[in-house]
């Protein structure tokens, strides 16, 4: 079945790092992708999507572009704050397994230090 | 900016007892969702619901869990019977077509603590 695999944290950068967070996926047609960002103590906010292959989706400075030759779709940001601490969640959804479920990755939690 | 309301942030009940959780959906929105994500693990989808009646669950919403939309406004979810193994956060979301091309707008979540 459709499976979204994400790079382990927890992550620890300096503030102005780059920031690359790795999802890969497995879909038996052609799925949405999304990226979802978890804030402490937070319900999980839609960062960014992209519905289609070379599609870049991108908000807030964070970008990531829908590879369907490696089924991928890589966060990235050029320079994190600390505002950026939280935990970031692939996700994908297909209409061809179904229109309403999104199957999300396990989280990478990130820390941006000063 | 427009947002999904859910109630209370935070319960905590006896196993065995039944606990409503509710969602304010926003208004526009015509399709709603529950997840949930147990500690430490991912977050699961439960329930989706559409014109009044559920489109999709997982295997996980057995006959424990049901959801409504009573009165056009709120969408709850209802567990009869809780476990422990019911602890978790669930979130409910909502949009305003499907997933797949929208994404969802989450509620900020309840925390269910079964005791």
């Amino acid at each position: 079945g459709d499976s979204v695999t994400q790079m382990e944290g927890p992550v620890t950068l300096s503030e102005e790092a780059f920031l690359t967070i790795n999802c890969t996926y497995t879909a038996t047609g052609y799925p949405s992708l999304f990226w979802y960002v978890q804030y402490p103590g937070e319900g999980l906010q839609l960062l960014l999507k992209a519905t289609k292959a070379d599609d870049k989706g991108s908000n807030k400075g964070f970008e990531a572009t829908y590879r369907k030759e490696t089924t991928s779709f890589h966060l990235e940001k050029g320079s994190v704050q600390v505002s950026d601490s939280a935990v970031y969640f692939c996700a994908l959804s297909e209409v061809a397994t179904s229109y309403d479920k999104v199957i999300f990755g396990p989280g990478t939690s990130l820390s941006v230090i000063p | 900016e427009p947002e999904v309301t859910q109630t209370p942030s935070h319960q905590v009940t006896q196993m065995g007892q039944e606990v409503i959780l509710r969602c304010v959906p926003i208004s526009n929105h015509l399709y709603f969702y529950w997840y949930r994500q147990i500690l430490g693990q991912k977050v699961e989808f439960l329930v989706s619901f559409y014109n009044n009646e559920i489109s999709e669950k997982s295997e996980i919403f057995d006959d424990q869990f049901s959801v409504e939309r009573p009165d056009g406004s709120n969408f709850t979810l209802k567990i009869r019977s809780t476990k422990l193994e019911d602890s978790a956060m669930y979130f409910c979301a909502s949009t305003k077509g499907r997933a797949p091309l929208y994404g969802y707008t989450f509620g900020s979540g309840t925390r269910l603590t079964v005791v």
